[in-house]
């Protein structure tokens, strides 16, 4: 079974501070996603990735940065959070190519104070 | 830019009871998700429907793509308490990087779904 995994299920954090969201994968997949979830809103992605060091924009890229220094690990990095990013956080994987389905991992629940 | 519309957002449903979600989206797709979410949990595939026509069925659950009229349907037969969570359909698309088109996902808002006896 393809597991994915996030590093944590709820996060509390301080308005400036800088977050983390680690996202681990082990199937060996090229890509992954990060998505955030908002009540009315559905998943919108904010960042993908297709290989290694190698990132895209997604539909809500700002003020969010990206880091895949390896396969397997998929970080979200918010560098000076704030309130309104507060959200669920969902991490996806999938092998390469254009029809891969997309694998999710749990979630982060993040709330920025 | 691909827009995808579910309704309705909440559904509160009898036991025993049959309804459908509607899922709309704006540019053409060759393939399109249901996706289940329990509360506090992942999201769990369904439904992959890949061409016009398709139908699928689990259960008391049965998904439909009409391509032409770009509407996907989610049918709920005889429902039972246990189908209470959120449904999203999600369309596929492209996501263009490095000169290599990717495989991307545009989600609905989600269908509150909740049975009650």
């Amino acid at each position: 079974d393809v597991k994915v995994t996030q590093s944590s299920r709820y996060l509390v954090k301080r308005t400036g501070e800088k977050v983390f969201l680690e996202c681990v994968q082990d199937m060996d997949h090229e890509n992954m996603f990060w998505y955030r979830q908002d009540p009315g809103l559905g998943l919108r992605l904010i960042y993908f990735s297709y290989d290694v060091k190698m990132k895209e924009k997604g539909d809500i890229p700002e003020g969010y940065s990206v880091s895949r220094e390896k396969k397997e690990r998929f970080s979200l990095i918010l560098e000076s959070a704030s309130t309104n990013q507060t959200s669920m956080y969902l991490c996806a994987s999938s092998w390469t190519g254009v029809h891969n389905e997309q694998f999710f991992g749990p979630g982060t629940r993040l709330t920025v104070l | 830019e691909l827009k995808v519309e579910q309704n309705p957002l909440f559904l509160s449903m009898q036991e025993g009871k049959n309804y459908t979600i509607y899922c709309n989206y704006s540019t053409t797709s060759d393939r399109l998700y249901w996706y289940r979410q329990d509360p506090g949990k992942s999201l769990e595939s369904l439904f992959v429907l890949l061409s016009n026509g398709a139908v699928k069925q689990e259960g008391r659950l049965m998904a439909s793509l009409d391509t032409k009229a770009r509407l996907s349907t989610l049918h709920i037969t005889a429902a039972v308490h246990d189908l209470s969570a959120t449904y999203f359909c999600a369309v596929h698309g492209l996501l263009v990087a490095g000169g290599t088109s990717y495989g991307k996902l545009t989600f609905g808002q989600g269908t509150i779904l909740t049975v009650h006896p």
